[in-house]
């Protein structure tokens, strides 16, 4: 395995831009996981998909927070007019199929700062 | 609504001290459990995880945990830890196979050489 991976690691914005972050899961991983973790917290809770299928969002996920995972494979997460409540760290995980069905692996995370 | 409580925010021990974070959920059916490690500057690991069977758990590093079910807790224990223990350690709990986690706030453990 070569593990989860997310880009862009770090990303700056002004407050109202549109950003996009990247989660590679790893290789034939079926589920994947979106969560975001604010300073001092535990991860939340954002959104999964199984293949391309979103199969559960949080409330947390307003209407400018969207996700995809078009094939399966990779996804994308996209926050518009970003807030300055929106700063935090993004991570994401990848769950196989069968027995280890429970295990989730995280990867690095995308830290967003919104100025 | 599941929730997952830590009832220690920061730890400080020194090396050899023993270990115990506690974790108390909130949820009546059947859960599963873990618990993940955050070692400074990397990615969440999991340190262990607890699905159905004997309810004493053993993960990585020598830490294990004991679900309770009474009492809807899922403590984490290490006999005698290192330096090298330094790190955030998050309970969490899944309701269903597959689905998601909910996580505690985290304990922040810092071990004294």
């Amino acid at each position: 395995d070569t593990g989860v991976s997310q880009n862009p690691r770090h990303k700056i914005t002004k407050r109202g831009q549109n950003v996009t972050f990247r989660c590679d899961p790893i290789s034939e991983h079926n589920r994947l996981y979106w969560y975001r973790q604010t300073l001092g917290q535990g991860p939340e809770f954002l959104t999964y998909f199984q293949n391309e299928a979103q199969l559960e969002k949080s409330r947390l996920l307003s209407d400018r927070f969207s996700a995809e995972r078009p094939k399966g494979s990779f996804s994308t997460l996209e926050i518009q007019r970003t807030e300055q409540g929106d700063s935090a760290m993004y991570l994401c995980a990848s769950s196989p199929t069968g027995f280890r069905l429970n295990e989730q692996f995280f990867g690095p995370g995308t830290r967003l700062t919104v100025l | 609504a599941q929730s997952v409580s830590q009832h220690n925010h920061h730890v400080i021990l020194s090396e050899a001290a023993s270990l115990e974070l506690g974790c108390n959920y909130s949820y009546g059916g059947t859960v599963n459990l873990f618990w993940y490690v955050q070692y400074p500057g990397q990615h969440l690991q999991l340190l262990l995880k607890y699905f159905s069977g004997d309810p004493l758990v053993k993960g990585i590093k020598g830490f294990e945990a004991e679900f309770i079910k009474s009492k809807f807790s899922f403590n984490l224990r290490k006999p005698s830890v290192q330096w090298s223990d330094t790190a955030e350690y998050f309970c969490a709990v899944r309701a269903n196979q597959g689905g998601k986690l909910i996580f505690g706030q985290g304990t922040e453990l810092s071990v004294k050489p």
